[in-house]
């Protein structure tokens, strides 16, 4: 995997990696917690999400951890794919009717 | 099931105008909220509504609006428009009432103020 710990704008990955894409959220107390991925020209698609009382959800070769102790957020996709190439966002929520996102990570797969 | 729709896709406005832009959601979802993507500010919340009342707003100035119908479509309205203004402007939609949950986007409507 690339890139743990800290949130990079940019994340290159060779086709077949595993990527790690990271993110700090600001609000502790902040209950909801969710990855879209927005391709060129497209609004952000669902990839995963997960509540505070969980550290760890796994979906179709994504995984999301998340650390409540140091507010952090991670996205974990197994085999990346050319089509996984696009910019990332976490977002988290305080039950309060709205999204806040975070700056986006691109990752571009290198064949 | 049809998508959340946003119309129009493409506008092209000059400053002092306004503009107002529709959304559909998915049938059945009563919560619409809608964002405002640039490539500097991110994303960032608009407003939500659930049965034709706001819920929350975000931090834009008055000349920014809304309303949602009997219906779930919603509208919003930019008045006395401002370079700045130009991004593209998403419309989410929910299924859920009482949380915070997956937000359903449209594909936006990406605004131009000359």
């Amino acid at each position: 995997g690339e890139s743990v710990g800290l949130h990079l704008p940019t994340l290159s990955v060779q086709e077949g990696d595993n990527s790690i894409i990271n993110c700090a959220y600001s609000n502790s107390a902040s209950d909801y917690f969710i990855w879209y991925k927005q391709e060129s020209g497209k609004g952000p698609q669902f990839i995963i999400d997960i509540r505070s009382n969980m550290d760890k959800r796994q979906g179709q070769r994504v995984t999301v951890l998340l650390n409540k102790t140091v507010k952090h957020l991670s996205l974990q996709i197994a085999a990346t794919q050319p089509g996984d190439s696009a910019v990332y966002f976490c977002a988290e929520s305080v039950n309060d009717y709205k999204l806040s996102f975070g700056a986006g990570t691109t990752v571009t797969v290198r064949a | 099931k049809a998508g959340v729709t946003q119309t129009p896709r493409y506008l092209i406005k000059t400053r002092g105008q306004q503009v107002t832009l529709s959304c559909s959601p998915i049938s059945g979802h009563r919560s619409v909220s809608w964002y405002q993507q640039t490539p500097g500010q991110g994303l960032q919340f608009l407003f939500e509504y659930f049965s034709e009342t706001q819920r929350n707003k975000g931090n834009f100035p008055g000349r920014f609006s809304g309303r949602q119908f009997s219906n779930s479509r919603s509208e919003m309205n930019v008045s006395t428009l401002e370079l700045g203004d130009s991004a593209l402007y998403l419309c989410a939609s929910s299924p859920h009432r009482e949380n915070t949950g997956e937000l359903f986007f449209g594909e936006g409507s990406r605004l131009t103020v000359l």
